[in-house]
């Protein structure tokens, strides 16, 4: 059982690059999400998408786009990378919106630096 | 709105000792209550959780009690081993009955490192 796959894991853009974080679950989710995570910073929303067709903003949206292709796909797009946008991002996904007591998935985090 | 405060640490444990992380929240109505686990390198995975009142959560010699009069979830365990050393998450997720607004929020995050 696969859970919640990211690619790649690792990366390196130059400044004004683009790039797609692809993220697949295999767990028939409705919910997913992408985080990313800073030093001293904890974990920060970026989009999430609480079921098929629908996605809405986080904390940090800008800088971001998201599509989710499927019940299964959410990826993130960043359009014209900034040295800022260097972190760990995250997908997570969990079963459906509302329902508080559902555990959240994780993927095991994809390495961006933006020089 | 809702948040989380946790101590930042980062917290450093001798083998056996005793393990507190004081984890406070605010939110409306009844929130559930997480505890993920990041080791090194990987994402983070849940370590317990509770979902009303005086639930008490536990795994791996883990426990947390939700409690609501004092907006509380700490993290407790009675004799630490190295193989605890990772960040720990405080979390909480909104009130099914009163928003159907799907987001879970994390603390900052509590480095714990255990050394023999």
């Amino acid at each position: 059982n696969a859970g919640v796959t990211q690619t790649p894991k690792f990366q390196v853009l130059k400044t004004g690059q683009s790039m797609t974080l692809q993220c697949a679950q295999d767990m028939n989710h409705n919910s997913m999400y992408w985080y990313r995570q800073d030093p001293g910073m904890g974990l920060r929303l970026i989009y999430y998408s609480a079921s098929e067709g629908t996605t809405d903003k986080g904390e940090v949206p800008n800088g971001y786009n998201v599509s989710r292709l499927n019940k299964r796909e959410f990826s993130l797009r960043l359009e014209s990378a900034a040295p800022s946008q260097t972190s760990v991002y995250f997908c997570a996904s969990r079963k459906s919106p509302g329902l508080s007591g559902n555990t959240i998935y994780f993927g095991e985090g994809s390495w961006l630096t933006v020089v | 709105g809702n948040s989380v405060t946790q101590m930042e640490g980062p917290v450093t444990l001798s083998e056996e000792a005793f393990l507190t992380i004081n984890c406070t929240y605010t939110a409306t109505g009844y929130p559930s209550l997480f505890w993920y686990v990041q080791y090194p390198g990987e994402g983070l995975q849940l370590l317990l959780k509770a979902t009303k009142a005086d639930d008490k959560g536990s795994n791996k010699g883990f426990e947390a009690t939700y409690r609501k009069e004092t907006t509380s979830f700490h993290l407790e365990k009675g004799s630490v081993q190295v193989s605890d050393s990772a960040v720990y998450f405080c979390a909480l997720s909104a009130d099914a009955m009163k928003t159907s607004y799907d987001k879970v929020i994390f603390g900052p995050g509590t480095s714990l490192s255990v050394i023999p």
